[in-house]
């Protein structure tokens, strides 16, 4: 079963706007939320994470919204650029354990010049 | 320097037939991983294994048969490919199980005829 729900699944957005993508999960052992970037030919890399201790984490253009209660996460993509255009996938663990770690089924993102 | 480094990029083959993938990291970690992602970028785990040892198969075919000669090694062989393993498989390492971030080679396309 999946356990970490993202939508949607392809997404496009023009140079300069702002690109949002959402993740669900069910667990509510999860305490370690990361966003993983892939780009086509190469492997997924880790973008950003954050744990439940915070509503909020940015790093530069990408933000991390979290909400407990509501068991949603999501990622926020501030002046997307064409360089941003890749597959984004969620993710969810209990204490970082990454054999509990559960993706999402990706997210595709065209920014359009 | 790559950092998890993983080959052939490319295998193209007949069902039946036996294959090897090979992983190496040279990140000092002290796990790793073997990861499947399906046609629709469905990420799973298939195998963890914390300095040398298997810790996780993750209801794996045993046709699948992960080998760790050493810490900075993880090979895959696959006996008697089936037309439904046709995936690209990712190799994966974290300093440890708890670390959180997992840091992926750039995966390898299989392709069964």
């Amino acid at each position: 079963q999946q356990q970490v729900k993202q939508s949607p699944q392809s997404l496009i957005v023009q140079k300069g706007g702002i690109s949002i993508i959402n993740c669900a999960y069910e667990n509510t052992a999860f305490d370690y939320f990361p966003w993983y970037q892939q780009f086509p030919g190469k492997g997924p890399a880790l973008l950003i994470a954050i744990r439940p201790d915070v509503s909020e984490k940015k790093e530069g253009r990408f933000t991390i919204s979290f909400n407990k209660s509501a068991k949603q996460f999501s990622l926020h993509i501030m002046d997307s650029q064409p360089g941003d255009s890749a597959t984004y996938f969620c993710a969810a663990s209990k204490n970082g354990n990454n054999n509990d770690m559960r993706f999402g089924a990706g997210t595709r993102l065209t920014v359009k010049p | 320097d790559t950092a998890v480094s993983q080959t052939p990029k490319y295998l193209v083959t007949q069902m039946g037939n036996d294959k090897s993938i090979k992983c190496e990291q040279n990140l000092g970690h002290d796990t790793m991983y073997w990861y499947k992602q399906d046609s629709k970028k469905f990420l799973k785990i298939m195998f963890s294994y914390n300095n040398k040892e298997l810790i996780i198969n993750e209801t794996v075919p045993n046709r699948f048969s992960p080998k760790s000669p050493d810490k900075a090694h993880l090979n895959l062989h696959i006996n008697s490919l089936e037309l439904g393993d046709s995936a690209v498989y990712f190799c994966a390492s974290s300093p440890s199980l708890a670390s959180g971030e997992l840091f992926f080679g750039e995966g390898s396309r299989l392709t069964v005829l």
